[in-house]
């Protein structure tokens, strides 16, 4: 069964960063793509960076770039973002997804994060 | 920037009626879009990718149809567990990101 476990989320205050992780199992990780996915009161659901499977590029929404750095250690199958010099409007609910040719086969339970001074 | 819109907002069912869920592109996505379900306090659950394929463990209820700009989510003899709100999502950019979800429709009763 896949599994995927956010963690990390918290309360912050604007400007700060902030570290999360999704610590994946059940299945072969390095074969998949990982993506973050935000879900905020102002925009919904927002798509914020994949970090494909094959070892390309990371790719980055333009409202998170320069911010946000997305990493993967397949050695301990763990997906990471970072987040820095975070604003206000990136509270939000952030979910890990596994990634399967663009579409998301499955979620994690998701990790809070409230940016408020 | 692909726009997604789903319309309606908001639709009222009974259980056991039929619903039909519409998602528009602000361009051609060919058949590259995703329909996912969310339930209060849940993470989205992947119901129909490709557009008309059903995700495993769906059941046969769930259609997707369309292609291009015009898409729908049809929901047959709804369930209770089927009051939700369901979103639409485009990767016609696959790999390189910039995948874009619609509003979401709130299905109730």
């Amino acid at each position: 069964e896949v599994q995927l476990l956010e963690s990390g989320g918290r309360l912050v205050q604007p400007g700060g960063s902030l570290r999360l992780s999704c610590a994946a199992s059940g299945f072969t990780f390095n074969k998949y793509g990982m993506t973050w996915v935000r879900q905020t009161p102002g925009k919904g659901l927002e798509w914020v960076s994949t970090f494909n499977g094959n070892g390309g590029n990371p790719h980055y929404a333009d409202s998170v770039k320069g911010r946000f750095t997305i990493s993967r250690d397949n050695s301990k199958n763990t997906l990471y973002l970072q987040m820095n010099s975070l604003r206000v409007d990136d509270t939000g609910i952030y979910f890990c997804a596994r990634e399967d040719w663009g579409y998301y086969d499955s979620w994690g339970q998701g990790a809070q994060v409230i940016v408020s001074s | 920037e692909v726009v997604m819109t789903q319309s309606p907002a908001t639709l009222s069912v009974s259980p056991g009626d039929r619903a039909a869920l519409s998602c528009r592109a602000s361009q051609s996505v060919s058949s590259n879009l995703a329909w996912y379900q969310q339930r209060p306090g849940q993470s989205p659950r992947l119901l129909i990718y490709d557009a008309s394929t059903r995700a495993t463990a769906i059941p046969a209820r769930f259609s997707g149809s369309g292609s291009g700009t015009e898409f729908t989510l049809t929901i047959d003899s709804l369930q209770p567990e089927d009051f939700a709100t369901y979103y639409c999502q485009q990767y016609d950019n696959w790999p390189r990101g910039g995948f874009t979800f619609g509003p979401g429709t709130k299905v109730d009763i």
